[in-house]
């Protein structure tokens, strides 16, 4: 089966713009997660989303927002690009957030942002 | 809140070397426990699991023992190869309901 889309898989964008990112989940995956990860700071959690909710969220200012659709794709739009945005964005995806333990998550191939 | 520590980096082997990566953490309860490994230019792939104390997850020749009374979860493998290098990540979902992974170790196979 089709694994996690992510795309585009390279971006570059200005500082100042917004950018939107997309990610669809594995067949039957309701619960999609974004993560940051830079070779500062490492893998960090952005928020998930389950059912078009958002179930939990991480540090990250409100220039950082998602959303999911009712076929569970979502996409992630950050607002105000800085250059410290640049980085390489994963979205996973599970069965749902309580199934996750028993089941994994599956990662995409993520999304290379570069703010210049 | 959730915490892991991992191994520092970076690790270079020989082939058929034994390889241990250390992970310890800190979280409330009873987190499950991952190892994901990260290929060049790649997403994350999840390895192994384990959802309990005592629990051993293991994958590809790799194997790594939940151990409650230490909080670890190293990751062991007898004789790694050069398709085995690769970035590591130990990575726990515990309270808060979200996965948090260490800083990762490079792992470097040498024919």
């Amino acid at each position: 089966k089709a694994g996690v889309t992510q795309t585009p898989r390279y971006l570059i964008k200005t500082r100042g713009q917004q950018v939107t990112l997309s990610c669809s989940p594995i067949s039957g995956h309701r619960s999609v997660s974004w993560y940051q990860q830079t070779p500062g700071q490492g893998l960090q959690f952005l928020f998930e989303y389950f059912s078009e909710t958002q179930r939990n969220k991480g540090n990250f200012p409100g220039r950082f927002s998602g959303r999911q659709f009712s076929n569970s794709r979502s996409e992630m739009n950050v607002s105000t690009l800085e250059l410290g945005d640049s980085a390489l964005y994963l979205c996973a995806s599970s069965l749902g957030p309580d199934r996750a333990e028993l089941y994994g998550y599956t990662f995409g191939s993520g999304t290379r942002l570069t703010v210049v | 809140g959730d915490s892991v520590t991992q191994m520092e980096g970076p690790v270079t082997l020989s082939e058929e070397a034994f390889l241990t990566i250390n992970c310890t953490y800190t979280a409330t309860g009873y987190p499950s426990l991952f190892w994901y490994v990260q290929y060049p230019g790649e997403g994350l792939q999840l390895l192994l699991k384990a959802t309990k104390a005592d629990d051993k997850g293991s994958n590809k020749g790799f194997e790594a023992t939940y151990r409650k009374e230490t909080t670890s979860f190293h990751l062991e493998k007898g004789s790694v190869q050069v398709s085995d290098s690769a970035v590591y990540f130990c990575a726990l979902k515990g309270s808060a309901r979200q996965l948090t992974f260490g800083s990762g170790t490079q792992l470097t196979v040498l024919p």
